[in-house]
């Protein structure tokens, strides 16, 4: 089955500098990869996506890129905010058979320094 | 109702006992799923669910069973519950088998003594 990495497990970094979380994949016939964010005591919720037949994705200061080839995928937000700071899990799945689930990397507790 | 919705949203249960975490959503979202959540773990797929009628292992199945009698409805069920099954349990469920972004409930705290 699928298995996702995914480094750093803590992040922290200035209120105002970029960070940047990544992921890499086990299954080549993996075609869906998001990120989700998880503030303390809440639930996962979706913040982007990408599928496999697209290299970049940017919504505002969010972005997310895919390597196919070298298996491996990343989260980049720009700007930090005090706002940002919570648990991210990347994740994958191969959604031709979707309703399998998604596989969740271990996450990342990213902490923004005021 | 809006959205998915788990109940309870905390549990302290007794080892050996019998306990059904339930699950709920009015999206008329054909897949359904549960995970668990533990510290330096990430999030652990238990069961899925297809569409109604249809149920799957995840990768951690053992002492689970989910049924799927209704769109809207996905129980799951710890038959006799042990310590190890201590968790953060979440319900998610996604549209159809294209469109994988999942929806999550809010989570049921367990905690088996």
């Amino acid at each position: 089955g699928e298995n996702v990495e995914q480094h750093p497990s803590t992040l922290s970094v200035q209120e105002g500098d970029s960070a940047v979380i990544k992921c890499t994949y086990s299954d080549s016939a993996s075609n869906y990869f998001p990120w989700y964010k998880q503030e303390l005591g809440k639930r996962p919720q979706l913040i982007i996506d990408i599928r496999s037949n697209v290299g970049e994705k940017k919504d505002q200061r969010i972005a997310v890129t895919l390597n196919k080839t070298a298996k491996h995928f990343s989260l980049h937000i720009t700007e930090t905010q005090p706002e940002d700071s919570a648990v991210y899990f990347c994740a994958a799945s191969n959604s031709g058979g979707g309703a399998d689930g998604l596989t969740f990397g271990k996450g990342t507790h990213l902490i923004i320094q005021p | 109702i809006a959205g998915i919705t788990q109940a309870p949203t905390s549990q302290i249960l007794a080892a050996g006992r019998r306990m059904t975490l339930r699950c709920t959503q009015d999206m008329r979202h054909n897949a359904m799923y549960w995970y668990r959540q533990d510290l330096g773990l990430g999030l652990r797929l238990i069961h899925y669910s297809n569409t109604a009628g249809t149920t799957g292992k995840g990768e951690v199945p053992d002492g689970y069973s989910v049924s799927r009698a209704n769109t809207d409805d996905f129980p799951l069920t710890l038959a006799s519950a042990v310590p190890s099954q201590t968790s953060v349990y979440f319900c998610a469920s996604s549209r159809d088998i294209l469109n994988t972004e999942a929806f999550f409930g809010q989570g049921t705290r367990l905690t088996v003594v």
